[in-house]
């Protein structure tokens, strides 16, 4: 079975501030993808990383920045100097063979990010 | 890019009735689209897998009969709620899956709010 586990429900932080929002999974796959998706008030899913269950370099991408672990089971996602825009629920995901065709998508909870000015 | 439309943004109608959203990939080719329910707060679930060509798969407990998927071209997947009832008001979003370049991702669409009075 496959799951994804944020347990981050609500984080706060003042602007310019760093935080790192966390992400553990389980799966029995060995090829498999992780995902980080934005979703800001207006609801639209705006998709921000995707990681190869092969490669475990670390990324960083102007303010973000991915932390993938495999012996952890974690993909952890840092946003370095905050700012209010960064404001809205991140979704971690992960993606799985279903009947060896379309690969779906199991999604976190969420984690809702409040930046503060 | 990956570009992913839908339409209506915003739908109000009668219980009874039944609503039509659209999902266009406009930038790409997908074979395979997702349709999501989100409630407030909550994550993604995952209502069914459409196929160009072929028959909608449902995850379980999802009414096929009620919530009609036609996948008719490789752009475009529309989803019907039939004879629309106030608990089926909910946030309803789709995904295109996007396979150039080997990138396997899904690209959401803005998402649909149906209100069932």
């Amino acid at each position: 079975a496959q799951k994804v586990t944020q347990a981050q429900t609500e984080i706060s932080v003042v602007e310019k501030e760093d935080v790192t929002l966390d992400c553990v999974y389980e799966t029995r796959d060995t090829t498999y993808y992780l995902f980080w998706y934005k979703q800001p008030p207006s609801g639209e899913l705006v998709f921000l990383i995707r990681r190869n269950s092969f490669d475990e370099q670390n990324e960083i991408s102007g303010r973000y920045s991915w932390n993938f672990q495999k012996s952890t089971s974690s993909f952890n996602f840092t946003i370095t100097a905050s700012q209010v825009v960064d404001s809205a629920v991140y979704f971690c995901a992960l993606s799985y063979d279903s009947s060896g065709s379309a690969r779906q998508l199991t999604f976190g909870s969420g984690t809702q990010l409040t930046v503060l000015p | 890019g990956a570009v992913v439309s839908q339409h209506p943004s915003r739908v109000i109608c009668k219980s009874g009735t039944s609503v039509k959203i659209e999902c266009r990939s406009l930038d790409f080719q997908a074979t395979t689209m997702f349709w999501y329910r989100q409630f407030p707060k909550q994550s993604l679930m995952l209502m069914a897998t459409s196929n160009e060509g072929s028959k909608a798969t449902y995850e379980q407990g999802v009414e096929k009969d009620k919530f009609l998927i036609n996948h008719a071209s490789l752009t475009l997947s529309t989803l019907t709620v039939t004879s629309a009832h106030p608990e089926d008001s909910s946030f309803y979003i789709c995904s295109a899956r996007d396979l150039r370049g080997g990138r396997d991702t899904q690209y959401f669409g803005p998402g649909t709010r149906l209100t069932v009075l």
